[in-house]
């Protein structure tokens, strides 16, 4: 049971838009704590998306972005691609738990 | 930029201690920049943190680890490893060394990762 709560699975057609959300508690998100996001392809390691609930890294597309409000956060990918299949993952710092925390991970399939 | 590669054993048997270590490249692991850190992730499943060094040499661990866990940094060799006492089957994982942005909050960059096996 991860401290952050994705939906195990999203999926859309190429072209399309969707959205995955992050939830959490009071201690985290809730308390101001940053949301980051992640996406793994398959048998690769984590590569970073979104710091700072909204930020992007250089060289990531402009169709990815994030948002915050309250105990919530969301990525959201429009202009879906085919190499946009992968498992997507948020993090944020956890003050009860006193440890950075991931959510559970969210499969994305292209249709 | 910086880059991070984990090399150590694959296979480690139950209740022996798992040892891993971690290069640093691209910056000096004293810079001050980062935390040192190491996730794992069971085959299917999600992202776990287990820890992270700052080059002062303070730790942070997960509680859920903390008894048998020990990150420690060799600055001579700009290398940061793990220690995990007490292995059993549900250790079994790939492991990550990744360096966690002070600045910014967010794993970057991460090492390929490595796939150690808990078994007899």
């Amino acid at each position: 049971q991860s401290v952050l709560t994705q939906p195990p699975s999203v999926s859309g057609a190429p072209g399309q838009r969707v959205t995955i959300s992050c939830t959490g508690s009071s201690s985290n998100i809730g308390a101001g704590y940053a949301v980051q996001w992640y996406q793994q392809l398959p048998g690769t390691a984590p590569k970073l998306l979104i710091y700072a609930n909204t930020n992007r890294p250089s060289g990531v597309p402009d169709r990815f972005s994030g948002s915050k409000s309250g105990t919530s956060a969301s990525l959201a990918i429009t202009g879906l691609q085919a190499e946009d299949e992968a498992d997507y993952y948020c993090q944020s710092y956890d003050s009860s738990l006193s440890v950075w925390v991931f959510g559970g991970g969210t499969k994305l399939t292209v249709l | 930029q910086v880059q991070l590669q984990e090399s150590g054993p694959g296979l480690v048997k139950p209740s022996q201690t798992l040892s891993l270590t971690c290069t640093v490249s691209g910056d000096s692991i004293s810079s001050g920049n980062y935390y040192w850190s190491w996730i794992r992730q069971p085959a299917g499943k999600g992202l776990e943190c287990i820890g992270h060094i700052y080059t002062s040499g303070s730790t942070n661990y997960n509680p859920s680890l903390k008894s048998r866990v020990t990150i420690s940094v060799d600055t001579s060799k700009n290398q940061f490893s793990l220690k995990l006492t007490s292995v059993t089957a549900a250790d079994t994982a790939v492991y990550y060394c990744a360096a966690l942005n002070r600045g910014k909050d967010c794993f970057d960059p991460w090492g390929q990762g490595t796939l150690v096996t808990a078994s007899s």
